[in-house]
């Protein structure tokens, strides 16, 4: 069964300090990856999409970055947090050409202070 | 863009008491999906509806998709306070694979 993962569950950091999130799926290949944020009990803001190895779709202009350095690896970067960077964190995967269903990871708190 | 609109935002009911979330956008949909999120944790895909008018039941909870793929809705029958949670609909593009969310309906079941 596939599975997905992400790290760290909970951060807190400094303005202007860089991150770095992950994100791993395992049992399946080449899957579609997504970032999204998500506001307190709010809806799914899409950040950025990947249906391959180096191929990253952004979606909203921002202080963020994403790498897929592997198959089922996908990486959210920053260089300096803003205090707007603040959220909730989640990663999903998805099947390439079925039926757009996504799975998603158990998410990554940040706070930015 | 394609846009979601979800409504009630918020519900707060008794145990038993039956309700419906609604999903409309003026776009065409591929495939709508329903997810159920607590707190804390990631959604969870609850249902995925593809052909305009079909209805899909899972336990309790009833899902329909509109005749012209362009809205949904979810009903609830007798719900229970385990139903509480954040319902999400998502709507796939016609092309591609991204998905569209509503801004979800926060619903609290009380005992």
């Amino acid at each position: 069964s596939q599975t997905i993962h992400q790290w760290p569950a909970t951060l807190v950091q400094p303005v202007g300090s860089p991150l770095s999130l992950e994100c791993t799926v395992e049992g399946t290949s080449n899957p579609n990856l997504y970032w999204y944020r998500q506001a307190a009990g709010r809806g799914l803001q899409l950040l950025f999409y990947s249906v391959g190895i180096g191929q990253i779709s952004s979606e909203v202009p921002q202080n963020l970055s994403a790498s897929r350095p592997q198959d089922r690896q996908f990486i959210l970067s920053s260089k300096k947090l803003l205090l707007s960077d603040s959220g909730f964190y989640l990663c999903a995967w998805s099947v390439q050409l079925a039926g757009g269903e996504q799975y998603f990871g158990p998410g990554t708190r940040l706070t930015v202070t | 863009t394609q846009l979601l609109e979800q409504s009630p935002q918020f519900l707060s009911i008794q145990e038993g008491e039956n309700l419906t979330v609604y999903c409309n956008s003026s776009s065409v949909f591929s495939s709508l999906q329903w997810y159920r999120q607590e707190p804390g944790e990631g959604p969870v895909l609850l249902v995925t509806v593809v052909t305009g008018g079909e209805v899909k039941k899972l336990k309790r909870l009833t899902f329909q998709f509109g005749d012209a793929r362009k809205d949904s809705s979810l009903h609830i029958t007798a719900a229970q306070p385990g139903d509480t949670g954040l319902y999400l609909c998502a709507g796939r593009e016609t092309s591609g694979s991204r998905l569209t969310f509503g801004e979800g309906t926060q619903l609290t079941v009380n005992p």
